[in-house]
């Protein structure tokens, strides 16, 4: 199983710049999620999924859209990059939709430059 | 404020010292706690779920943990390999069901 894939790996934006953030999954998980890393803090929610179709938001969802189309794909879109947006994104999915068990399967993360 | 603070930031150990990082949490009522391991340039990896004051978890030289206010990881005699960051998170029974609440972490570094 490859688990969590996220692309790009790394990527360097211009400011005002869009770009999409894919995440994939292939166990069958209906929780799904993003969050973003920045030296000294902690993960932060920006949007959840408990299903195809259905999204909502984190902590800090301001500048970032997502959609859920499908049971294994979450992408994470940037409609205007701007700088404060450079960071580590992490993709996590769970099989319990209630995120009572706690256990996410993260991604390897994508890191995301807006200069 | 934060509603999971760990302490220390940092952590440095000789190969088989023995230490614990903290964990505590200000959550309202808590659903569980959750202790992963991140690597550098990694994705963080789950070690354990608490969810109630007097549980433990074991897993090799790592032992988790729970109080009403706080958790801890106990390194038993740790060897290099286990360096990495540790993360704590807490599901708080008054939010959105599967969102976790992360602290900043304790960055373990174990020299031979």
């Amino acid at each position: 199983n490859a688990g969590v894939t996220q692309t790009p790996k790394f990527q360097v934006l211009k400011t005002g710049q869009s770009m999409t953030l894919q995440c994939a999954q292939d166990m069958n998980h209906e929780y799904m999620s993003w969050y973003r890393q920045d030296p000294g803090m902690g993960l932060r929610l920006i949007h959840y999924s408990v299903g195809a179709g259905i999204t909502d938001q984190g902590e800090v969802p301001n500048g970032y859209n997502v959609s859920r189309s499908t049971t294994e794909d979450f992408p994470l879109r940037l409609l205007l990059a701007a700088p404060s947006q450079t960071s580590v994104y992490f993709c996590a999915s769970s099989y319990s939709i209630t995120g009572i068990t706690g256990e996410l399967f993260f991604g390897e993360g994508s890191r995301l430059t807006v200069l | 404020e934060d509603q999971v603070t760990q302490s220390p930031e940092a952590l440095r150990l000789q190969e088989g010292e023995s230490s614990s990082l903290n964990c505590s949490y200000t959550v309202s009522g808590l659903r569980g706690l959750f202790w992963y391991r991140q690597d550098p340039g990694k994705g963080p990896e789950f070690l354990f779920t608490l969810y109630s004051a007097g549980e433990e978890k074991e897993k090799e030289r790592l032992k988790a943990t729970l109080t009403k206010k706080e958790s801890f990881l106990h390194i038993t005699a740790p060897k290099p390999e286990d360096s990495a960051t540790y993360l704590c998170a807490v599901s708080d029974r008054g939010s959105t069901l599967g969102r976790l609440y992360f602290g900043r972490g304790t960055q373990l570094t174990v020299w031979p």
